[in-house]
């Protein structure tokens, strides 16, 4: 098992430029997240899907978009990137929504954003 | 609403002494408490987790925590570092039956150990 993984592990952007970070994984999990992790913060939810057709907002979902694939896939896309959004982001996965399961974390995407 | 506070932003010890990182919470509910380790450039990974069984909890790598009510608390312990414990700590709270977005992370320690 692969577990979670992220793709591209590392971009760079420039202000304006769009990407879409990609998150998959093999444990049959049906709840999937997207954080951001900046320095001094700890990890914020961006969004999050409970189960696979569904999506809702997190702590921080502005200047993001997200889209369940089906249940594997999970991404989260930047249309208009700007420098606040220069971070870490992890993609999580677990079995259900219940907060007292153990997440699951991929190994994360750098971004950088001029 | 939950919160979690980690007291220290840094812990530096010797090789071979006590571990120990302190996590303080608030929850107006019944929480759950977990602690996950970051190993540098890597993703989060789950030490140990509390979910109102037995109080003192053992996890991996020779860590465990206590929660403890009355104080609301939940530190974390290992009786004798190891240089690949060097890592960042995280603290996380969350509500017991509480939806997908109920957790909540504190900051963070960065382990430090020392030869």
């Amino acid at each position: 098992n692969a577990g979670v993984t992220q793709n591209p592990k590392f971009q760079v952007l420039k202000t304006g430029q769009s990407m879409t970070l990609q998150c998959a994984q093999d444990m049959n999990h049906n709840s999937m997240y997207w954080y951001r992790q900046d320095p001094g913060m700890g990890l914020r939810l961006i969004y999050y899907s409970a189960s696979e057709g569904t999506t809702d907002k997190g702590e921080v979902p502005n200047g993001y978009n997200v889209s369940r694939l089906n249940k594997r896939e999970f991404s989260l896309r930047l249309e208009s990137a700007a420098p606040s959004q220069t971070s870490v982001y992890f993609c999580a996965s677990s079995t259900s929504g219940q907060t007292q399961e153990t997440q699951y974390f991929g190994p994360g995407t750098r971004l950088l954003v001029l | 609403a939950q919160s979690v506070t980690q007291l220290d932003s840094h812990v530096s010890v010797s090789e071979g002494t006590p571990v120990l990182l302190r996590c303080n919470y608030s929850s107006s509910y019944s929480p759950s408490l977990f602690w996950y380790v970051q190993h540098p450039n890597k993703g989060l990974q789950l030490l140990l987790k509390y979910t109102s069984a037995a109080t003192l909890v053992k996890g991996i790598n020779g860590f465990e925590a206590e929660f403890k009510k009355s104080e609301t608390s939940f530190h974390l312990t290992k009786p004798s570092a190891h240089m690949s414990d060097a890592a960042e700590y995280f603290c996380v709270v969350s509500k017991t039956g509480g939806g997908a977005d109920g957790l909540t992370f504190g900051k963070g320690t960065h382990l430090i150990i020392q030869p």
